[in-house]
């Protein structure tokens, strides 16, 4: 298993602005990913987190409006463009080691919410 | 492609009686199996796995699940529930030639009457 934190835990922001989230784990991960929770909603991949390269982003998600970097095996951040109350949701990233492993954890989720 | 249905939205039990939530899934390969639980402002945890071992699948707290690959099903169980395990559950399905992408069901909110 592994620690993962994410900051800020929740956050409370204005329509038009960005905000970005970070996602650190202690110890070095293959695969990194982002999800949104939406009010009482399931949760939905936005994208994979790549190390050194762009992320690989889910149909319905575009790197204009959440761009992703993941520096090194042990973070990465996304962040929420030109926000929108339709943008209030949890965000949580999760990661694994290995394909063969297939498992994921998940961090505890941000809590944004846009007025 | 891949997709779960969580067939039922909402579960009310009794406090020691038996527990099932019920999750169809869609695959093109072989696939994984999770179930997570959430709490509660909460984060996710990871109550058990499939992963084409054992069919019949122990995870923590008592629960279990059986892979049953003519019925491409996952389904849930516990023999008596506890207040604690009120909250809200979600079957997921991953597979190795999708990049091992988790597709979330809808969800199922279990409540636990006293």
């Amino acid at each position: 298993s592994a620690v993962i934190s994410q900051k800020p835990s929740r956050d409370i922001c204005q329509r038009g602005t960005s905000l970005t989230i970070q996602c650190q784990v202690d110890s070095q991960v293959t695969m990194m990913f982002w999800y949104r929770q939406q009010p009482g909603q399931s949760l939905t991949l936005i994208a994979t987190a790549n190390q050194g390269s762009e992320a690989t982003y889910e149909s319905g998600f575009v790197i204009d409006k959440f761009p992703i970097s993941r520096p090194n095996l042990t973070f990465s951040t996304l962040t929420v463009s030109n926000m929108s109350p339709e943008d209030s949701s949890i965000y949580l990233c999760s990661v694994g080691w290995d394909r063969a492993y297939n498992e994921q954890f998940f961090g505890p989720g941000t809590r944004l919410t846009v007025l | 492609a891949q997709s779960v249905t969580q067939l039922d939205s909402h579960v009310s039990v009794s406090e020691g009686t038996p527990v099932l939530l019920r999750c169809n899934y869609s695959s093109s390969y072989s696939p994984s199996l999770f179930w997570y639980v959430q709490h509660p402002n909460k984060g996710l945890q990871l109550l058990l796995k499939y992963t084409s071992a054992a069919t019949l699948v122990k995870g923590i707290n008592g629960f279990e699940a059986e892979f049953k690959k003519s019925e491409t099903s996952f389904h849930l169980t516990k023999p008596s529930a506890h207040m604690s395990d009120a909250a809200e559950y979600f079957c997921v399905v991953s597979d190795l030639n999708n990049f091992n992408k988790f597709y979330f069901g809808s969800g199922t909110k279990l409540n636990v009457k006293p």
